[in-house]
């Protein structure tokens, strides 16, 4: 069975740290890009960060650039999203997912995690 | 960044109806790089289309999609009890990657 799961959400004051995991069972790990996509409390998605199979491309949504950095562990099938200089607007629900490859350039976010919560706040 | 406006925010339909999502992208999103996703209360989202009008695995065929420059419509031909969610348009064009701010299809 395809499966994400996330864990390592919490309650994080202002300008803390944390650091996200999403532990991927069922498939190849390693031959998928894998993204992290955010939801806050009542609102829409919003993407946060894609990397690519190997590690080493990622890319990020400017307003987290410098603070959040997305790493994977191909060895582990693991995914991480390592949060700092959090920010109350940074509470969400953090969802990884899987990137399916279409081909031509053609992606979708196919499996998705329940999610981890992310609440900053003192 | 490549703006993503869906209209209309909410719609109010009976099951057996027809159902019209439109979003418009502020530019270019490339060879028709736009996924649709559907979302229910307290659920991840799900996978709908993808290249703006290919259905993704598993997605019954009453959901179809299109394109016209950069505006896209999803159109779900016959409303079942299960498609009352939230829809969200998503471009892969280039990076930031980015979400409409969702239409939510209601029950009349």
């Amino acid at each position: 069975e395809l499966q994400l799961v996330e864990s390592g959400g919490g309650l994080v004051q202002p300008g803390g740290s944390l650091r996200l995991s999403c532990a991927a069972s069922g498939f190849t790990f390693s031959t998928y890009w894998m993204a992290w996509v955010r939801q806050a409390p009542g609102k829409g998605l919003e993407w946060v960060a894609n990397i690519r199979q190997d590690g080493g491309e990622t890319y990020s949504l400017d307003s987290v650039k410098g603070r959040f950095t997305i790493s994977r562990d191909n060895a582990k099938n693991s995914l991480f999203l390592q949060m700092s200089s959090l920010r109350a607007e940074d509470t969400a629900l953090y969802y990884c997912a899987r990137v399916w490859s279409y081909g031509a350039g053609d992606y979708g976010m196919d499996v998705w995690g329940l999610g981890t919560t992310v609440t900053v706040s003192s | 960044e490549i703006v993503l406006t869906q209209s209309p925010g909410t719609l109010s339909l009976s099951p057996g109806e027809g159902a019209t999502l439109s979003c418009r992208a502020s530019q270019s999103v490339g060879r028709n790089y736009l996924a649709w996703y559907q979302q229910k209360p307290g659920q991840p989202p799900r996978l709908l289309m993808y290249g703006a009008s290919s259905r993704a695995n598993g997605i019954p065929d009453r959901f179809s999609g299109s394109a016209s420059g950069t505006d896209f419509t999803l159109t779900i031909s016959r409303l079942e009890p299960e498609d009352f969610a939230v829809y969200y348009c998503q471009h892969y064009a280039n990076s930031p990657w980015t979400f409409g701010q969702g239409t939510n299809v209601e029950f009349k």
